[in-house]
Formats: structure tokens, sequence, C-alpha cells
């Protein structure tokens, strides 16, 4: 198995513009997590689902983050408009059931100029 | 709701030392805990787990911890550390929610 798999590594973008960040979880996986992480708030959990259905998003900082799993294979998290204390590395996790065996992707570095 | 404290932002230590990194959780309810390991440019790798059972957890690696319901820790421990050891350490707990919390993480430096 691959993996977590999180693309792009790395983004660097300008202000204003928008910024979809993917993630392809392990196959046969049934939670997708999405966290951010940054030196001042640490690893913060924005928004799960279990089953392509958004779990829990209060997380999410604000309306100009969202998140979409159209299916079991298959997340987004978008910002539009960014902006630049937005810049973090987000982390995609998954896992199977309720063994909590969490596994993590390498991450997508954004930075926001 | 679960949080977690861990006390020590950074950890010194020289190789072949024993090391502790402490962990205390807050929770009003049954908890799962965790270690999970950051090398630099990297995601998370889980370390050990407590979900039930024993108590003390170990890893392939050398690390154990210790589950202590009435001191509410869980803290990490190593015998002898290694060069190969220096990473970020988090903590973390998931209680009857799907969510699991991190701590802030311990900075493992361990020189030759």
């Amino acid at each position: 198995d691959a993996g977590v798999i999180q693309s792009p590594r790395h983004e660097v973008t300008e202000m204003g513009q928008e910024v979809t960040l993917r993630c392809k979880p392990i196959s046969g996986h049934d939670y997708l997590f999405w966290y951010r992480q940054t030196m001042m708030r640490g690893l913060e959990l924005l928004i799960y689902f279990n089953n392509n259905v958004p779990i829990d998003d209060s997380g999410m900082p604000e309306d100009r983050f969202s998140a979409k799993m159209p299916n079991a294979s298959f997340s987004t998290l978008k910002i539009q408009p960014s902006e630049p204390r937005d810049s973090a590395v987000y982390f995609c996790a998954s896992r199977m059931g309720r063994n909590y065996g969490y596994t993590f992707g390498s991450g997508t570095r954004l930075t926001v100029v | 709701a679960q949080s977690v404290t861990q006390l020590d932002s950074q950890v010194p230590v020289f190789e072949e030392a024993p090391v502790e990194l402490r962990c205390n959780y807050s929770s009003s309810v049954s908890v799962y805990l965790f270690w999970y390991v950051q090398y630099p440019n990297q995601g998370l790798q889980l370390l050990l787990k407590y979900l039930s059972g024993s108590t003390l957890v170990e890893s392939i690696n050398g690390f154990e911890a210790e589950f202590n319901k009435s001191q509410t820790s869980f803290h990490l421990r190593k015998p002898s550390v290694h060069i190969s050891d220096t990473a970020e350490y988090f903590c973390a707990v998931a209680g009857r929610t799907d969510k699991l919390i991190f701590g802030t993480g311990t900075r493992l430096q361990v020189f030759p």
C-alpha cells in the first residue's frame, strides 16, 4: 500500500488566490482527517469525514476554508481566498473503523505570500 | 472534551542516556492514548498506543509508555537514546468522539 498520498508537497501562492490541497486515503479506510500544523498553534484538527460524509468541521477556521470528499478515495481542502496567515503544513490522515490506527500523509507545505 | 499537555517543549539529552517525555491528559471519559513521532519534513508516524489491557505499551525501537489513570499521565520513556531518535514527539488522546487531539509536541535533541 502506498499510504496516504497528499499533493502537492509544496505550494507557494499569492495572497487572494485559491488553493486546493488533495488527499488520497488508504484504500478501505473509512475515516479521513485534515490537520493543520503551525509553530504557534501546533496540530489542529480542521475537519473529518466518515464514509465520505463530513462529521465535524468545527475546527475549520473561517468560511474561506472548505473541504469535500466526493468519493472514498479522494478529498480536497480548499482555501479561497488565501491569506498569509494560512501558511502552514496541512496533513491528511486516514483510519479504518475504530482501531485508531491513524496513518498520516507527508503533508503539504503551503506558503502564502 | 479531551486535552493533552506536554510540559516540555524541548528535551536535550546525550546519546545512550535515558529519557522521559511527559504527557498528561484531561478527559471525563475513557480514553485512548498515543505517541507519534515526526522527523524533519515528514508526516507523523505512530510510535505506540494504549487502547486497553496492559498499561505498559512498547514500540519496536525501544520506547515504552505507561498509562497511569490516577495521575492521568502517559509518559514516554527510553532507557538509552540514539542520535537517530532526534525528532519531535507528540502525545495524543482520543475519547468517545472520533477526534484525535494532539499535544504541542516535545522536541527531543540527542547529542553525541
